[in-house]
């Protein structure tokens, strides 16, 4: 089963909108990371979140994590057409040995 | 350049005919894996690999066999691929004590 699920599912937005997605999981994890996948390609890592830290940056990127609501968001600021994708989050999680477990993915379409 | 490479990008094959997806990474990582990606599904994993000569079952390991002789190489192989195992598979590695991924682009394989 999946340990992070996405939400929403899919999101429509026009350029220079900000984009919200958010990631929810079940055990304890060590860190979270969110990766971003162009149309039928390979993931790309954007960002990693250890359990200790609460908001982290990259350039327009911006992630939160609750650990008390088991919740992570990303927030995409001033989207551009390039930023349509599909995003996911992943947990490395004590309980999974280790390995990273992937949600299910939001995809995100930037209207130009 | 670091990268995860697979071959073949692109496959159609029939049920029952032994196939053979390559892949190779530069980055001297330890860990290799083998997802696949269905729609809905997310990205579950298939096989992945602690080092050389050391292989473990992922969440979804039937149908599917991987060796790792050498430590860029990791493939993948369907001994008698069916239809349910249409599907788009990337391979991906990291190395020791860090657990960000690095994805290949991904193999598109069609079985009929």
């Amino acid at each position: 089963s999946q340990q992070g699920e996405e939400d929403p599912q899919a999101l429509s937005i026009q350029e220079g909108e900000n984009a919200t997605m958010n990631c929810s999981y079940k055990t304890s994890i060590n860190n979270l990371q969110w990766y971003r996948q162009n149309s039928g390609r390979g993931l790309v890592h954007l960002i990693l979140i250890r359990s200790n830290e609460r908001e982290k940056h990259s350039g327009r990127l911006r992630v939160t994590l609750d650990t008390s609501k088991k919740s992570s968001s990303l927030l995409i600021t001033a989207s551009r057409a390039a930023d349509t994708a599909s995003y996911f989050c992943a947990t490395d999680a004590r309980a999974a040995g280790n390995k990273l477990t992937f949600g299910g993915g939001t995809r995100v379409l930037v209207k130009p | 350049e670091a990268q995860v490479t697979q071959n073949p990008r692109y496959l159609i094959t029939v049920t029952g005919k032994k196939l053979t997806v390559t892949c190779s990474q530069n980055m001297n990582h330890e860990y290799m894996s083998w997802y696949r990606q269905d729609p809905g599904l997310g990205l579950r994993q298939i096989y992945y690999s602690m080092n050389v000569e050391v292989t473990d079952k992922g969440d979804v390991p039937e149908g599917y066999k991987v060796s790792r002789k050498e430590k860029r190489n990791f493939p993948l192989i369907l001994e008698s691929p069916s239809p349910n195992q249409t599907s788009l598979y990337f391979c991906a590695s990291r190395g020791s004590g860090a657990n960000v991924l690095t994805f290949g682009a991904g193999s598109r394989l069609t079985v009929l």
